[in-house]
């Protein structure tokens, strides 16, 4: 059975602090998705990453997919009030699986 | 506009009592799923449609069941719901079945069984 552990599960910052967070597997996945979910809406896709090593830019937030292609980062520089959600990775292979998400608040 | 859209956003009910939360998309997407999410859980797929006619069991299908009679709509049905059923349940669709595909998702439904 595939799984996809996050870390932190929680993560409360200020204001224009920078943080990380991780996607982890022992299973190796054709793509991962980072999707950002606000409080009573669903998640929205923010990338889909293919390729062992890429890194991809979303103004503030960096995205990376291991060399392996087994595990993901996203790194959030100067968070802003407007970062705060659930974050959640998704690894493809025959199917898509979800992993169990980080809840980030940002306070002013 | 472009989006998945569910009904009702909130359900109470209880126990044995037949319920159908609707879920349309006006983007002509092949597939569509429905998720349910629970606290340290994440979302774990629960049926999904690759088109009209077809449908297939996800990781936790008891006591749901879905149809896809028309492309734009994949209703789903819990005939005798439980408490355990208790939970937020999302519809999603894309356009292909390529798991990198981007996903919409509804606004969700917030179910509780008394």
């Amino acid at each position: 059975t595939q799984l996809l552990e996050q870390s932190p599960q929680f993560l409360s910052i200020q204001e224009g602090e920078n943080l990380t967070v991780y996607c982890n597997s022992s299973s190796v996945f054709s793509s991962l998705q980072w999707y950002r979910q606000e409080p009573g809406e669903g998640p929205v896709l923010l990338v889909t990453v293919v390729t062992g090593g890429e890194v991809k830019k979303l103004k503030r937030l960096t995205f990376q997919f291991g060399d392996a292609r087994k595990d993901s980062s996203l790194h959030i520089t100067a968070a802003q009030t407007g970062d705060t959600g659930l974050y959640l990775c998704a690894g493809g292979t025959d199917k898509l699986i979800f992993g169990t998400g980080t809840r980030l608040q940002v306070f002013p | 506009e472009a989006q998945v859209t569910q009904n009702p956003r909130y359900l109470i009910t209880v126990t044995g009592k037949k319920l159908t939360v609707t879920c349309s998309q006006n983007m002509n997407h092949e597939y569509m799923s429905w998720y349910r999410q629970d606290p340290g859980l994440g979302l774990r797929q629960i049926y999904y449609s690759m088109n009209v006619e077809v449908t297939d069991k996800g990781d936790v299908p008891e006591g749901y069941k879905v149809s896809r009679k028309e492309k734009r709509n994949f209703p789903l049905i819990l005939e005798s719901p439980s408490p355990n059923q208790t939970s937020l349940y999302f519809c999603a669709s894309s356009l292909g079945t390529a798991t990198n595909e981007k996903l919409f998702f509804g606004s969700g439904t917030q179910l509780s069984v008394l």
